[in-house]
């Protein structure tokens, strides 16, 4: 049974600052992996999408990476701005029967 | 102690028929949200219903999708005429308020159009 877990649960950083968010998952056979922002009175948003053949992706400050065959990825929010406070998710498609497997999010916060 | 179920968990349809979808949030939850997710691509974000009342219809695709909700229960989404660029996993999930950070998913209804 795939298992998604993300690292830490919760997180406070000044604005400016670099950060990671994690996220690991036990079973390789994925179809590929996202990661979502959610915030607070709205639906996800979709923020980059890995499928399962590729290493990264990056869209503007953002960069996701895929170690499949270790079962992690990493997401790299690069200078931060209070407006990136948010819940972030990691989600994985799997390969058998296309589910959606979500882990718990990461609660980011950054402060002015 | 159920969390949000979706029926039927895979849907086969023809192209042009109508197919309706259905979800059940967890008690208590006034929020309900649909997504859809098509193979290779991110969630979209279709509507979102505040007790039975949907104040963002923004993400419907066409006037071929509908959603309804009844009271602060059961949510139904309706695609009429369905085209084969319909095929995708539809996600239903559910909030305690629309505020709620914490949304619940439901294991979705995986939809192909023939």
């Amino acid at each position: 049974k795939q298992e998604v877990t993300q690292i830490p649960a919760a997180l406070s950083v000044p604005e400016g600052e670099n950060l990671v968010l994690n996220c690991s998952f036990t079973d390789s056979a994925i179809y590929n992996l996202q990661w979502f922002r959610r915030d607070p009175g709205k639906g996800l948003t979709s923020l980059l999408l890995i499928q399962s053949s590729q290493r990264e992706q990056t869209s503007g400050r953002l960069n996701a990476s895929l170690d499949k065959s270790s079962g992690r990825s990493t997401l790299y929010i690069a200078a931060s701005q209070p407006g990136d406070s948010a819940t972030y998710l990691c989600a994985v498609l799997m390969d058998s029967n296309y589910q959606l497997i979500w882990g718990a999010g990461t609660k980011l916060i950054i402060k002015p | 102690g159920a969390g949000v179920s979706q029926s039927p968990s895979n849907k086969v349809t023809e192209k042009g028929k109508d197919v309706e979808l259905r979800c059940d949030p967890i008690s208590g939850h006034t929020a309900l949200y649909w997504y859809r997710q098509r193979l290779g691509q991110g969630l979209e974000f279709l509507i979102y219903f505040q007790g039975n009342s949907a104040p963002d219809k923004s993400g419907l695709p066409s006037d071929r999708f509908s959603a309804e909700r009844t009271g602060e229960s059961v949510s139904t989404l309706t695609i009429q005429r369905t085209q084969q660029e319909d095929s995708a996993v539809y996600l239903c999930a559910s909030s305690l308020t629309w505020a709620s950070y914490e949304q619940y998913f439901g294991p979705g209804t995986r939809l192909t159009v023939t």
